[in-house]
């Protein structure tokens, strides 16, 4: 079963808009990740956050996560339509030899 | 960071043949995962190796599904026989790094069974 649930399944934004992507998650972790895939292509990692953080910024990107709620956003700032795609979020255990846990992904589209 | 080729990017064969999709990380890793992505039930972890031995395939549908690692640089997972609902496209994730949480996906096989 996924350990990890994006919210919302999909969403559209024009091009310059903010575009804010949650997910939620049901055990303890070491670390959250985003990754992003575009159509027909494999998925690419973005950014790590680990259980000790709660707040991580990359570029454009974003990240905070709330262990209490066991949950985490992903903010996109001044959205381009390169990056329409998928999102997910997954999951590391802490034991950290098991692989990771991915929800089912938030499609943006981010219209020009 | 290294990257993961994968072959065929497309396979589209009929029910009941065997297939064999392949993946040859440019560097070799110690670690290799195969994960089947659907609409339906999105990214789900059917095996993975650390070096080279399968540690849990938990995740393999059936005993049609099985797949070996010979060496850190090659992995192949083959269906036998192939059936509809195992459309799906099959996608080779290492460590970016070792040592690293985060992965490097190949391009992934789309995978057509009819």
């Amino acid at each position: 079963s996924q350990q990890g649930e994006e919210d919302p399944q999909a969403l559209s934004i024009q091009e310059g808009e903010n575009a804010t992507m949650n997910c939620s998650y049901k055990t303890s972790i070491n670390n959250l990740q985003w990754y992003r895939q575009n159509s027909g292509r494999g998925l690419v990692h973005l950014i790590l956050i680990r259980s000790n953080e709660r707040e991580k910024h990359s570029g454009r990107l974003r990240v905070t996560l709330d262990t209490s709620k066991k949950s985490s956003s992903l903010l996109i700032t001044a959205s381009r339509a390169a990056d329409t795609a998928s999102y997910f979020c997954a999951t590391a255990l802490p034991s950290g030899n098991t692989p990771l846990v991915f929800g089912k992904g938030t499609r943006l589209s981010v219209i020009a | 960071d290294a990257g993961v080729i994968q072959s065929p990017r497309h396979e589209v064969t009929e029910m009941g043949q065997e297939v064999t999709l392949r993946c040859k990380p440019i560097s070799g890793h110690n670690s290799l995962f195969w994960y089947r992505q659907t609409m339906m039930r999105g990214l789900e972890l059917l095996i993975y190796f650390n070096n080279n031995v399968p540690i849990d395939d938990s995740g393999m549908p059936e005993d049609r599904f099985s797949a070996k690692m010979p060496n850190a640089s090659f992995s192949t997972l083959k269906i036998q026989p192939s059936e509809p609902r195992d459309s799906a496209v099959y996608f080779c994730a290492i460590p970016k790094q070792q040592g690293s949480w985060g992965y490097t996906f190949g391009s992934g096989t789309r995978l057509t069974v009819v």
